[in-house]
């Protein structure tokens, strides 16, 4: 289970409180992800980011926001914006040229009451 | 956009018998289709892709078939087992080069 770590595994937060989720990875990939999950809606795209200091929107972005200032490092906040943050967030890695080949994280539980 | 549908949502096999999903696709210019295997409480895993210029791809158990006239794959797992009860997902490369998964199919195979 190395290469991709996502943390904690499980976050409760009180509606309002904006949050931030880690993900970190030691593959050397250049790009990063970050994926919503909810039952019955598979895996929706929220960030994306191709390099250092630079990410763009998925489709799912309101509500977000994200920074890629390392390599190994893109965390992904969840601001008080977002209108139902309650679900299970993915963080996946890869090589741009063969950004298909996604690798996930464990991923990270956020419940908002 | 690209758009994936992906049915049935859930599936219920005996063990040693055969499990069938299949994904449609509405972008013609997809070319690259990935399935992934989520078991509870853990992280998707790719078990399986084709490329457009393919239409048949085995690996073991587990098998992929490509329409590309049709716009539509499927995974097929034969000879089913306990331990491939799990959430598989399709996906599909969309315009922007990035994936766009289907809704999933959780898979229950009861021994």
């Amino acid at each position: 289970d190395g290469g991709i770590t996502q943390s904690p595994k499980y976050l409760f937060r009180k509606e309002g409180q904006n949050v931030t989720l880690s993900c970190e990875q030691n593959l050397n990939h250049d790009a990063m992800y970050w994926y919503r999950q909810d039952p019955g809606q598979g895996l929706r795209l929220i960030y994306y980011s191709q390099i250092v200091n630079d990410f763009q929107k998925g489709d799912i972005a309101e509500g977000y926001s994200v920074s890629r200032e390392k390599k190994e490092s893109f965390p992904l906040t969840v601001t008080s914006a977002q209108k139902n943050p309650t679900a299970f967030y993915l963080c996946a890695s890869s090589i741009w040229d063969n950004r298909y080949e996604q690798y996930f994280g464990p991923g990270t539980r956020l419940t908002v009451t | 956009g690209e758009n994936v549908e992906q049915h049935p949502s859930t599936l219920s096999v005996q063990e040693g018998d055969s499990a069938v999903i299949k994904c449609t696709y509405s972008d013609s210019a997809s070319n690259y289709f990935p399935w992934y295997k989520q078991e509870l409480g853990k992280r998707p895993q790719l078990i399986i892709d084709i490329r457009s210029n393919v239409g048949e791809k085995k690996d073991q158990r587990i098998a992929v078939t490509l329409n590309k006239t049709a716009k539509h794959f499927s995974l097929h797992i034969t000879e089913t087992q306990p331990e491939d009860s799990a959430v598989y997902f399709c996906a599909a490369n969309n315009a922007g080069n990035m994936l766009t998964f289907g809704g999933g199919t959780r898979l229950m195979v009861k021994p």
